[in-house]
C-alpha cells in the first residue's frame, strides 16, 4: 500500500459525458502527479500540481482539467467523453517540488461506452 | 524531449533463473534520475529501483540490480533468482533533477516466470 488512495476503483460512462476522478496524496507530500495509461499511447504524464499550484503540464487534453485543493487532494475532471478515454488513470505523490520517488495510487478505470 | 526504448516486449523464464531487462534512454541533459516499476496483474505501479545518474555505483535492492552505462545511454534491470511474484509488467522510466518532474516511461516489457 502506497498510501495514495484513489477514488472510485472504475468507472463506466457514455460517451458525452463527464467524470470527476479523485486523488489523496501520501500524508505530508505536496506534490500530486496524473498520469494516463492506455493501450495505444502507453504511461503518459498528464499534469502534475505542487501544493495548491499547477507546475507541469504534459500531453492533456482541453477537455480535461485538474485542481488541488487546500487540503491537498486533488481531482482530475474529464469531459465531453470520447471512446478512446478509455483508460487506467494513475495519481501519484512526492514530497518535494523537486525529482523525487513518485509513490502511485492503484488508478481508476475508466471505460467510456 | 526525453524518451525511452524498451526493445523487450515480452520475456519469458524459469523460476529460479536470472534475467535481464533493457531500457535505453535518450537526453541532452546530465542531472536525471532513472527508476525501474512493477505493474503485477493487479494494475498497481510498484517502485522497484532508483539510480541516480551524478552516481557510478549500480544500484541494488536485494534480488534487483541494475546495470548502468550512462555514456551508452543505457539502464538495463537484473532479476536474480527469479519468483513467481515477479511475473509483471516492467517500466523504466526517466525523471528530470531540475525542470519538469514528471516520470517519462517506456513501453514496458511483460515478464512471465514459469513455474
Amino acid at each position: 500500500d502506497s498510501g495514495v488512495t484513489q477514488t472510485p476503483k472504475h468507472l463506466i460512462t457514455a460517451t458525452g459525458q463527464r467524470v470527476t476522478l479523485r486523488c489523496s496524496p501520501r500524508s505530508g507530500d505536496l506534490s500530486v502527479y496524473w498520469y494516463q495509461q492506455s493501450l495505444d499511447q502507453g504511461l503518459q504524464f498528464l499534469i502534475q500540481y505542487y501544493n495548491g499550484e499547477e507546475r507541469a503540464k504534459g500531453n492533456i487534453l482541453e477537455r480535461f482539467s485538474a485542481q488541488q485543493f487546500p487540503d491537498l487532494h486533488s481531482e482530475l475532471n474529464l469531459s465531453s467523453l470520447e471512446l478512446g478515454d478509455s483508460a487506467l488513470y494513475f495519481c501519484a505523490s512526492s514530497p518535494l517540488d523537486s525529482s523525487y520517488e513518485q509513490y502511485f495510487g492503484p488508478g481508476t478505470r475508466l471505460t467510456v461506452t | 524531449a526525453q524518451t525511452v526504448t524498451q526493445s523487450q516486449p515480452e520475456m519469458s523464464v524459469q523460476e529460479a533463473e536470472t534475467v535481464t531487462l533493457s531500457c535505453t534512454y535518450d537526453t541532452s541533459e546530465n542531472n536525471y534520475y532513472l527508476f525501474w516499476y512493477k505493474q503485477p496483474p493487479s494494475r498497481q505501479m510498484i517502485l522497484v529501483i532508483r539510480q541516480e545518474a551524478y552516481k557510478q555505483q549500480n544500484a541494488t535492492e536485494n534480488r534487483f540490480s541494475v546495470n548502468f552505462q550512462k555514456a551508452a545511454k543505457s539502464f538495463s534491470l537484473k532479476i536474480s533468482d527469479s519468483q513467481l511474484g515477479d511475473t509483471a509488467m516492467y517500466f523504466c522510466a526517466f525523471q528530470l533533477i531540475q525542470g519538469a518532474q514528471k516520470l517519462v516511461f517506456g513501453q514496458g516489457t511483460r515478464l512471465t516466470i514459469n513455474p
